[in-house]
């Protein structure tokens, strides 16, 4: 199966400083997410980005499709980013099309 | 976005006895639904597949007599744990495909634990 890679897989920040998450997958795909995981197990859906550019508020997310890979930037990072963000794939279309999640990458944003 | 709720939040139960957990689609009709499994630090696990109006599609390694899945209607599938024994202790997570290729919404989770 498809694999998924996400790095660094820790990352503290200091409030207001930028960043940039990366997610690496191993075939092409035809669907992309970005989640973030709050404290409460909660994933709030930040993109749907399968190619592309796409940009909400503070949070903006790239995928290039043909070099197998995406990125999630998060400026002026507040201590509410803080939680797991997972990228999650999927590699094939139909109705048993499903999602393939990475590690996670561990976000702290300290005051 | 699409609005999945769960229910119950979450659950405390004894060895032995089973429990069900069902996740809506609340603004939107359903043809599949995921249920996820998550352990403590770790990512999500995909359990199985349910399509609305057949037998879900369960993951390798999963106990298809023990994650009993159900999904009747458009906007209701069921879990339903049997038997549950302290290993079954998790987050169970749903989530809801809306159209074929598009994008997944996710419940809020249920934390089991079985004493």
């Amino acid at each position: 199966g498809i694999q998924v890679e996400q790095s660094p897989p820790d990352l503290i920040l200091q409030e207001g400083a930028n960043s940039t998450l990366r997610c690496n997958f191993s075939d092409s795909v035809n669907n992309l997410q970005w989640f973030h995981q709050n404290p409460w197990g909660q994933l709030i859906n930040l993109f749907y980005i399968p190619s592309g550019t796409k940009q909400n508020g503070r949070l903006s997310a790239t995928t290039v499709a043909t070099e197998r890979y995406s990125l999630l930037y998060i400026s002026s990072s507040q201590t509410t980013d803080s939680g797991v963000y997972f990228c999650a794939v999927a590699s094939y279309t139909g109705a048993n099309s499903k999602l393939t999640f990475g590690k996670g990458i561990t976000l702290s944003v300290r005051p | 976005g699409a609005v999945v709720s769960q229910h119950p939040s979450w659950v405390i139960c004894k060895s032995g006895t089973s429990v069900k957990i069902e996740c809506r689609s609340l603004d939107f009709q359903a043809t599949t639904m995921f249920w996820y499994r998550q352990f403590p630090k770790q990512s999500l696990m995909l359990m199985a597949t349910s399509n609305e109006g057949s037998k879900a599609t369960y993951e390798q390694g999963v106990e298809k007599d023990k994650f009993l899945i159900n999904h009747a209607s458009l906007t209701l599938s069921t879990l339903t744990v049997t038997s549950a024994h302290p290993e079954d202790s998790s987050f169970y997570i749903c989530s809801a495909r809306v159209g074929v290729n598009n994008e997944q919404f996710f419940g809020p989770g249920t934390r089991l634990t079985v004493l």
